[in-house]
């Protein structure tokens, strides 16, 4: 089955824009999680969705949002883009969110440049 | 707040030997630790994963082990290949609802041929 997509893969962007991000989970996951890598921080924890439900969030502001539609497709959205928003922008699914002791399908990414 | 800690950012091993990473966390223990493996530009791959009350994991060339004592879990690739050269991460999650993942930094892995 297919993968977990995510569009676009790469993107430019200037200060003070905002940008929306999607992902596919694969084929009935109901749980997308997204997370925002740099090279200083490594991997960091956004939020998750489950059944359109914001579960999780991590500790970043309120700028960053997100939401999950009922075919359990996903965007992020960044408001008022900042330089140090320029990360690789990953989304995982999970085949059933409720049993998080399974493995997590990651996408390739959306590579956002902020200039 | 929660720590993790990956043994060094980089290492450099002999095609053939084993390569063991390590992944050292502070404060409280995860319910359950995954190990990723990334490649350049692409998102992380699930390895494996081991419970707070599993000593050890195996499958094929790699073994997992997990001590809440020492607060550590070792990842071992033994008859490495340069094939396995990549950064492997640790993921800790302290509940067993949501997704709320804590990674370490991650060991870039070098196999030399």
């Amino acid at each position: 089955k297919a993968g977990v997509t995510q569009t676009p893969r790469y993107l430019i962007k200037t200060r003070g824009q905002q940008v929306t991000l999607s992902c596919s989970p694969i084929s009935g996951h109901r749980s997308v999680s997204w997370y925002q890598q740099t090279p200083g921080q490594g991997l960091q924890f956004l939020f998750e969705y489950f059944s359109e439900t914001q579960r999780n969030k991590g500790n970043f502001p309120g700028r960053f949002s997100g939401r999950q539609f009922s075919n359990s497709r996903s965007e992020m959205n960044v408001s008022t883009l900042e330089l140090g928003d320029s990360a690789l922008y990953l989304c995982a699914s999970r085949d059933d969110g409720r049993i998080v002791n399974t493995e997590a399908f990651f996408g390739q990414g959306t590579r956002l440049t902020v200039v | 707040s929660q720590k993790i800690e990956q043994n060094s950012e980089a290492l450099n091993i002999q095609e053939g030997k084993t390569a063991t990473l390590t992944c050292n966390y502070t404060n409280y223990s995860p319910a359950y630790l995954q190990w990723y493996r990334q490649d350049p530009g692409r998102g992380p791959v699930f390895l494996l994963l081991i419970r707070e009350n599993e000593k050890e994991k195996r499958k094929e060339r790699l073994k997992v082990t997990f001590d809440t004592t020492l607060k550590q879990s070792l990842f071992h690739i033994t008859a490495s290949q340069p094939a396995d050269s990549a950064t492997y991460l640790c993921a800790l999650a302290f509940d067993n609802y949501g997704q709320n993942f804590v990674f370490g930094p991650g060991t870039r892995l070098s196999v030399l041929p």
